[in-house]
């Protein structure tokens, strides 16, 4: 059965630390990677996202992934994290041309001002 | 008002309990979704609506029913429900058909507490 995986379930990062968050999948086919934030008291939002092409996508707020195809990997970096960071983050793959996606249990991250 | 609402925002149901979650998309997307978010647990997707037919049922108790009654609109009517379906149900839209897997956009949740 295709599942997502992330490792880390609670984060604790000072301000300027920088940030990987883990997200493994398990899917023998093409997908389509995203990664979703929830901020405090708001709703769930997508970061950045990966359908093809360069396998290092940007997405808002200084945030990257890289997908590495042979590690079924699609890892969350941030060279410095800020206070406002503080969120909780969900890894999720489609698969294409299906309506099903498939969230990782997400992890909080906590920023230490 | 934009993007997608869902009301209500709390609902406590006993067991016998019949209600309704609703949920309105202000985006003009073609597809909705319910998702289920349950303590320490990932989302689970429940069901999807593509121009209000419905096109994916993972298997989801009985006791939850969906409506589409316009692309706008989607119901989850809840009927004798147990104490393990209290959680955030999640409703979202997403602008494809197709299911290409675009960018979803997610309500606020309705947090249901079953007595």
């Amino acid at each position: 059965a295709q599942s997502v995986s992330q490792h880390n379930h609670h984060v604790i990062l000072s301000e300027a630390a920088s940030l990987e968050l883990g997200c493994n999948y398990s899917y023998g086919g093409t997908v389509n990677l995203f990664w979703y934030v929830q901020y405090p008291g708001q709703h769930l939002q997508l970061l950045l996202k990966y359908f093809s092409g360069d396998p290092l996508v940007k997405g808002i707020k200084g945030f990257e992934a890289e997908f590495i195809k042979s590690k079924f990997s699609f890892n969350l970096r941030k060279p410095s994290v800020q206070w406002s960071d503080t969120a909780e983050y969900f890894c999720a793959v489609n698969a294409p041309g299906t309506y099903k996606y498939i969230f990782g249990t997400g992890t909080r991250l906590k920023v230490l001002a | 008002e934009t993007g997608v609402t869902q009301t209500p925002r709390h609902l406590v149901m006993g067991m016998t309990n019949k209600k309704s979650l609703k949920c309105e998309q202000h985006l003009g997307h073609n597809a909705m979704y319910w998702y289920k978010q349950s303590a320490k647990k990932p989302l689970e997707l429940m069901f999807v609506y593509s121009l209000e037919e419905r096109v994916e049922n993972n298997s989801v108790p009985s006791r939850f029913s969906p409506e589409c009654p316009n692309s706008s609109h989607l119901f989850l009517h809840l009927h004798t429900l147990q104490p393990e379906d209290s959680a955030l149900y999640l409703c979202a839209s997403s602008r494809e058909r197709t299911g290409d897997g675009g960018e979803q956009f997610f309500g606020p949740g309705t947090r249901l507490t079953v007595l």
